[in-house]
């Protein structure tokens, strides 16, 4: 089982330049997220989607935008890369039920902003 | 609003030494909580859970009961070995659409 398949595992990009991240769940989960890890700072959450088709902002989501493609995909665009960007994300899936289900991680990007 | 307070790192024991990390919620519902764990360079993968009040959750050794009545979910182990040494999460849901984590807590075990 893939489980959260995240693309690229790594990326070096120049300040101004743009990206998408890429991820894909195959767990048939409604709800993804994406949360970047910063030392110190634990786990924050850029954006979620609870529904394809939906979608939130998180505690930090200035300099990013998300597409829900369709309940498999979803991903994470940086428009102008700035090096306050510099972190390592992770795309997480989950299944809401009575019995709230974990969250499943994928294995990362580590982006730096040069 | 909801949250997860644990306890500051990092942690340095030797092998065999008893573990444990303190872990402390806000919540408006009826949380699940779980701790997770992340080895270098991965991802976080989950530890073990709890859904309702006084569940025990294990796995690989490790332990966390779920205390509604001091808010608490504190990771525990009798004997920590080297291939332990990690991050650990601890983190909520009562949702199921939005999780809340602790800051981590590094753990490093020495021979």
């Amino acid at each position: 089982n893939a489980g959260v398949t995240q693309t690229p595992k790594f990326q070096v990009l120049k300040t101004g330049q743009s990206m998408t991240l890429q991820c894909a769940q195959d767990m048939n989960h409604n709800s993804m997220y994406w949360y970047r890890q910063d030392p110190g700072m634990g786990l924050r959450l850029i954006y979620y989607s609870a529904s394809e088709g939906t979608t939130d902002k998180g505690e930090v989501p200035n300099g990013y935008n998300v597409s829900r493609l369709n309940k498999r995909e979803f991903s994470l665009r940086l428009e102008s890369a700035a090096p306050s960007q510099t972190s390592v994300y992770f795309c997480a899936s989950s299944q809401p039920g009575r019995l709230n289900t974990e969250a499943f991680f994928g294995q990362g990007t580590r982006l730096t902003v040069v | 609003g909801d949250s997860v307070t644990q306890m500051e790192g990092p942690v340095t024991l030797s092998e065999e030494a008893f573990l444990t990390i303190n872990c402390t919620y806000t919540a408006t519902g009826y949380p699940s909580l779980f701790w997770y764990v992340q080895y270098p360079g991965e991802g976080l993968q989950l530890l073990l859970k709890a859904t309702k009040a006084d569940d025990k959750g294990s796995n690989k050794g490790f332990e966390a009961t779920y205390r509604k009545e001091t808010t608490s979910f504190h990771l525990e182990k009798g004997s920590v070995q080297v291939s332990d040494s990690a991050v650990y999460f601890c983190a909520l849901t009562t949702t199921g659409n939005q999780f809340y984590f602790g800051t981590g807590t590094s753990l490093t075990v020495i021979p």
